[in-house]
């Protein structure tokens, strides 16, 4: 199976900061890295898919960039409505395992 | 407009089968490429990937679980259905069906709302 990890595993922002999480998977998973963000009570939402595609409807502040088995998802400039549990998730081979997430709260 | 819908009982006994049923429209699982998984969550906890079938009829699953979970779809009536057997309160929680395309390179781009699964005697 493929391991997905992520750091940090929560971080402290303000809004306007810019925000970087970054995932790794234990083998090449060429670009089939999704990125989800999740808030309490909710399904997650996919804003990212194939490490830097950005969904539709999703706004620009986010982007993703990686290949092989690194990754990282960037938030330039944290809105309010961004702070939210973000996780990353690999779709190259079943079980398409996820990370254990990353939690951006308030300074 | 797609959508996804699960529904099952929000109480189980300890021992007993989970039955899950994922309702959906707007795509059809007979189309290629078009697949349909379960996710679950446990309370304050990660995601955790299930399973997943495809329109081809594939299966596939969680290591750690693949002796405890069946999946299956009729495609006539637009759902998935995910049974979990020997249920355990360390199963409790949210369980989400979604979908996964191959032109979105098979990520998870709709999702339904979640089932509270409660497990306890």
């Amino acid at each position: 199976d493929i391991q997905m990890t992520q750091s940090p595993s929560s971080l402290s922002a303000s809004v306007g900061d810019r925000v970087t999480i970054t995932c790794r998977s234990s083998q090449s998973i060429s670009v089939y890295l999704n990125w989800y963000q999740q808030k309490p009570g909710k399904a997650p939402n996919l804003l990212i898919y194939a490490a830097s595609r950005l969904q539709s409807g999703v706004p620009s502040r986010f982007s993703g960039s990686g290949s092989g088995t690194d990754f990282t998802l960037t938030i330039s400039s944290l809105q309010p409505e961004d702070f939210a549990t973000y996780y990353c998730q690999q779709s190259y081979r079943s079980p398409r395992s996820f990370g254990p997430g990353t939690k951006v709260d308030m300074k | 407009q797609v959508t996804l819908s699960e529904s099952g009982p929000t109480l189980v006994k300890p021992t007993q089968t989970l039955t899950l049923t994922c309702t959906f429209s707007g795509f059809s699982l007979n189309t290629g490429g078009m697949c349909v998984t379960w996710i679950r969550q446990a309370p304050g906890k990660a995601l955790e990937w299930l399973a997943l079938i495809d329109w081809d009829d594939n299966k596939f699953f969680s290591t750690s679980l693949k002796t405890r979970l069946t999946i299956s779809k009729d495609a006539s009536k637009n759902q998935v259905v995910l049974t979990m057997t020997d249920m355990d309160p360390v199963d409790t929680g949210t369980y989400f069906c979604a979908r996964a395309y191959a032109t979105n390179w098979y990520s998870l781009d709709y999702w339904g709302q979640g089932t509270l699964v409660t497990v306890s005697s």
